[in-house]
């Protein structure tokens, strides 16, 4: 079966410091999303990825889905405490298929 | 507001007592899908639907059954609950077309 590794599994960071996370996996997947969940909350949806290779930004936060569609990393600048949380990425394989693969999470702590 | 809500937020039971867990979505989506989530397992989904009266098997759909009457409805029904059942249960829609998952605020459900 496909394999899904995010990393790192936790980081502590100072606030204001740049964040970078990433999940490979060993299948091709034509989507790459990027969610955030809050402690007792759903994930939130932070970035959609639909071309390999392609470069996407929302505020602070950027995401890249990896030219060889097996990969995609979350990069969060310079961080503030409200970015506490876990970040998940979630791909697809799109065509019609519904169905996310979710890694296993990144708890990211900020300290003030 | 566009949303995705579930009722109710927490439910504490007692095993082989007969649950519903609903969810309602306001955004015209097709897709809704049901998930669990259990410490160092992740997100896992139970079951999807790509439209009303359209359901499918996810990956650990046992003891769970669902229904779609309506488009905007999607309910999680427990015939006889047991411990293992004991998760945090999420609800989540896509428009049809888009792969981005809109998650609900989830269900904490206890079974003793």
């Amino acid at each position: 079966g496909q394999q899904l590794n995010q990393s790192p599994q936790s980081m502590f960071i100072q606030e204001g410091e740049d964040v970078s996370m990433n999940c490979t996996s060993s299948s091709i997947f034509n989507t790459w999303l990027w969610y955030k969940q809050d402690p007792g909350e759903g994930p939130v949806l932070l970035i959609a990825l639909y071309k390999a290779g392609e470069l996407t930004s929302n505020g602070r936060l950027t995401a890249q889905f990896g030219i060889t569609r097996k990969d995609s990393f979350l990069n969060i600048s310079a961080s503030i405490p409200s970015d506490v949380g876990i970040y998940f990425c979630a791909p697809t394989s799109g065509a019609g298929s519904y169905q996310l693969t979710f890694g296993k999470g990144t708890k990211l702590s900020v300290i003030p | 507001e566009a949303q995705v809500t579930q009722n109710p937020r927490y439910l504490i039971t007692v095993t082989g007592k007969k649950l519903t867990v609903t969810c309602s979505q306001n955004m015209n989506h097709e897709y809704m899908s049901w998930y669990r989530q259990d410490p160092g397992l992740g997100l896992r989904q139970i079951y999807y639907s790509m439209n009303v009266e359209v359901t499918d098997k996810g990956d650990v759909p046992e003891g769970y059954k669902v229904s779609r009457k309506e488009k905007r409805n999607f309910p999680l029904i427990l015939e006889s609950p047991s411990p293992n059942q004991t998760s945090l249960y999420f609800c989540a829609s896509s428009s049809q077309g888009r792969y981005e998952q809109y998650f609900g605020p989830g269900t904490r459900l206890t079974v003793t």
